[in-house]
């Protein structure tokens, strides 16, 4: 079975501090992506990953950056948290070409404080 | 740019009702387009897809075509039961966009006894 696994379900931070969230993934993936997703605004993209060390911003990336040190491992980080992060975020593996799904983990509900 | 557009949830139903929701795309050329489906407290996962005009997508009894025509591709249920009720989402992805995924704001549907 293909499994996504986030490190939090629920996280609640204070404004300014510095977050992580990580994804890993066991399916040997070149695809890793970084969703937000929030009422009535369906997923928004934050940035996304297609080989270690290679990263690409996606439609919101302002005040999130991203690490891919490891294949299986797509963290994202939170520079300095303000009340408007406070989201879920969802990880999504998928590989490469047009039609094969995409695989998300469970989501990290964030509240920033 | 690429954009799905959804109709507003909430749907409330009661159960063996018939199911439909509405969703609209733009885009350039043929994107591959989905369905993906979110229960209370997960992730999403994939409902059914369809990567050409005139495919139909299925799985668990919900059927969507992909309609270049009309750029629609409408989600459908004959009969639907609780299990049913969910957050849908519908979604594109554009060819050799590293599978970026374009989302829709969702529609939650709440399915009664």
């Amino acid at each position: 079975d293909v499994k996504v696994t986030q490190s939090s379900r629920y996280l609640v931070k204070r404004t300014g501090e510095k977050v992580f969230l990580e994804c890993v993934q066991d399916m040997d993936h070149e695809n890793m992506f970084w969703y937000r997703q929030d009422p009535g605004l369906g997923l928004r993209l934050i940035y996304f990953s297609y080989d270690v060390k290679m990263k690409e911003k996606g439609d919101i990336p302002e005040g999130y950056s991203v690490s891919r040190e490891k294949k299986e491992r797509f963290s994202l980080i939170l520079e300095s948290a303000s009340t408007n992060q406070t989201s879920m975020y969802l990880c999504a593996t998928k590989p490469p070409g047009s039609s094969p799904e995409a695989f998300f983990g469970q989501g990290t509900r964030l509240t920033v404080v | 740019g690429n954009s799905v557009t959804q109709m507003e949830g909430p749907v409330t139903l009661s159960e063996e009702a018939f199911l439909t929701i509405n969703c609209t795309y733009t885009a350039t050329g043929y994107p591959s387009l989905f369905w993906y489906v979110q229960y209370p407290g997960e992730g999403l996962q994939l409902l059914l897809k369809a990567t050409k005009a005139d495919d139909k997508g299925s799985n668990k009894g919900f059927e969507a075509t992909y309609r270049k025509e009309t750029t629609s591709f409408h989600l459908e249920k004959g009969s639907v039961q609780v299990s049913d009720s969910a957050v849908y989402f519908c979604a594109l992805q554009q060819g050799g966009s590293w599978g970026k995924l374009q989302f829709g704001a969702g529609t939650q549907v709440v399915v009664t006894p």
